[in-house]
């Protein structure tokens, strides 16, 4: 299976709440595990990344949890600001270095 | 160093045109991917390639269709007599040999009329 299956489709949330985004995958030979921000009109931006062998990572206001055992990641974003409001997509790279990406999330941070 | 560098930005074709992405690579980078972004949708895989080799195509549909990325020059995505249903963004991505980062361009967005 090479789907990534990705939650919410929306999320509104208000300036300085935590944002939280949510990646579940089947493909157990998925070794790297990047989330990527797209502002409208623009190419996607790598944000942050984690391999399975650490449990959680961050990187400022932005955190990946990760449950290997789950096969599940996700992204926190912390102290959310309006400037944060672009679409997110959470990705699962194997072997043969392809990205298969989540659908994606669009983020709305309410001043 | 210059990011991932695709022209044009904009691209309008008739049915029935061809149409030609050009995609140049971060330098150093031997590795090129093309995603296609429907609109309101997430990308999809459509092929990967280093110098003179199509790596994996799996994503490409099967008909007017074709990628390359010669020894010299961008790597082109090639969609010959396009139909409406071929508008979308086409977006490039290249990464280091052996690296899994991927960095994107900006995009080419493909409308056809």
């Amino acid at each position: 299976q090479q789907q990534v299956k990705q939650s919410p489709q929306s999320l509104i949330v208000q300036k300085g709440g935590i944002s939280i985004i949510n990646c579940a995958y089947e493909n157990t030979a998925f070794d790297y595990f990047p989330w990527y921000q797209q502002f409208p009109g623009k190419g996607p931006a790598l944000l942050i990344a984690i391999r399975p062998d650490v449990s959680e990572k961050k990187e400022g206001r932005f955190t990946i949890s990760f449950n290997k055992s789950a096969k599940q990641f996700s992204l926190h974003i912390m102290d959310s600001q309006p400037g944060d409001s672009a679409t997110y997509f959470c990705a699962a790279v194997g072997s043969g270095s392809r990205l298969t990406f989540g659908e994606g999330t669009q983020l709305t941070v309410n001043p | 160093n210059a990011g991932v560098m695709q022209n044009p930005r904009h691209l309008v074709r008739r049915r029935g045109q061809e149409a030609r992405l050009r995609c140049s690579p971060m330098k150093g980078h031997s590795h090129v991917y093309w995603y296609r972004q429907l609109p309101e949708e997430g990308l999809k895989f459509m092929v990967y390639l280093q110098k003179e080799n199509i790596i994996d195509e799996s994503g490409m549909p099967k008909e007017r269709f074709s990628a390359e990325f010669p020894k010299e020059g961008p790597s082109i995505l090639r969609i010959q007599q396009v139909v409406r249903g071929d508008s979308a963004a086409y977006f490039c991505a290249s990464s280091p040999l052996g690296y899994t980062e991927a960095f994107f361009g900006q995009g080419t967005r493909l409308t056809v009329v």
